[in-house]
């Protein structure tokens, strides 16, 4: 199946640092990636629909100034948490849909974000 | 309103024995997908099924295969001949064809026994 990377699994930082996290899609051409959020025993939750070339469409009670959106390329998409703090802990997962079989979203295994 | 509910929230099967994880789901859009994921403890979405709203047999893929009941709205998921390795999350998601994300129910723990 198509395979979707994410950079990094995990990641530890210190309150008011930013965090910049790499969603690939590494098989196929993805026009259209999202980014979940995942916080412990819960549902995904979704963040944010990036197309390529555009911006990207937030869903509401999601700050686009806080979390930075590129889309940049059909196979890359990058979400920047900007001054993270300790509420922003969450597990960060992407998703994208493949260009030519638009039925199936795949996603990457998730990034683990742990703000001190 | 929930969109998509999954309304039991942890099951236990025994191994080799078949289990059925619900999923109803609300939408007045007349084309929509369903689909199911599980995720692990590792944390990574594994896509299991995919369920057109046209499609008119109901989905299989090795030993899952989705119960669809478009009237009833609800798309449940068996699992036949449960393994240990099939104890994770499942999530049952659905795309309207008007929007454009996957919209997530609940999830339900699936734990297998030996």
């Amino acid at each position: 199946g198509a395979v979707v990377s994410q950079h990094p699994s995990w990641v530890i930082c210190k309150s008011g640092t930013s965090v910049k996290i790499e969603c690939r899609s590494l098989d196929f051409q993805a026009t259209t990636m999202f980014w979940y959020r995942q916080f412990p025993k819960q549902s995904l939750m979704l963040m944010a629909t990036s197309n390529e070339g555009s911006k990207a469409t937030y869903e509401q009670g999601v700050e686009k100034d806080k979390f930075l959106i590129n889309h940049a390329s059909l196979t890359l998409s990058t979400l920047t948490v900007t001054s993270a703090h300790p509420e922003d802990s969450s597990f960060y997962i992407c998703s994208a849909r493949d260009r030519e079989q638009q039925e199936t979203q795949y996603f990457g295994p998730g990034t683990r974000l742990l703000v001190l | 309103a929930q969109k998509i509910t999954q309304t039991q929230p942890g099951m236990f099967v025994q191994e080799k024995e078949a289990v059925t994880l619900d999923c109803t789901y609300d939408t007045s859009d007349p084309s929509y997908g369903l689909f199911w994921y599980k995720q692990p403890s590792s944390g990574e979405m594994i896509f299991l099924i995919y369920q057109g709203s046209y499609d008119q047999q109901n989905a299989t893929e090795g030993r899952y295969s989705l119960n669809f009941q478009k009237a009833r709205k609800s798309a449940n998921l068996v699992i036949s001949a449960s393994q240990l390795g099939d104890s994770a999350m499942y999530f049952c998601a659905m795309r309207e064809w008007a929007g454009n994300m996957l919209t997530f129910g609940g999830g339900t723990r699936l734990m297998v026994k030996p």
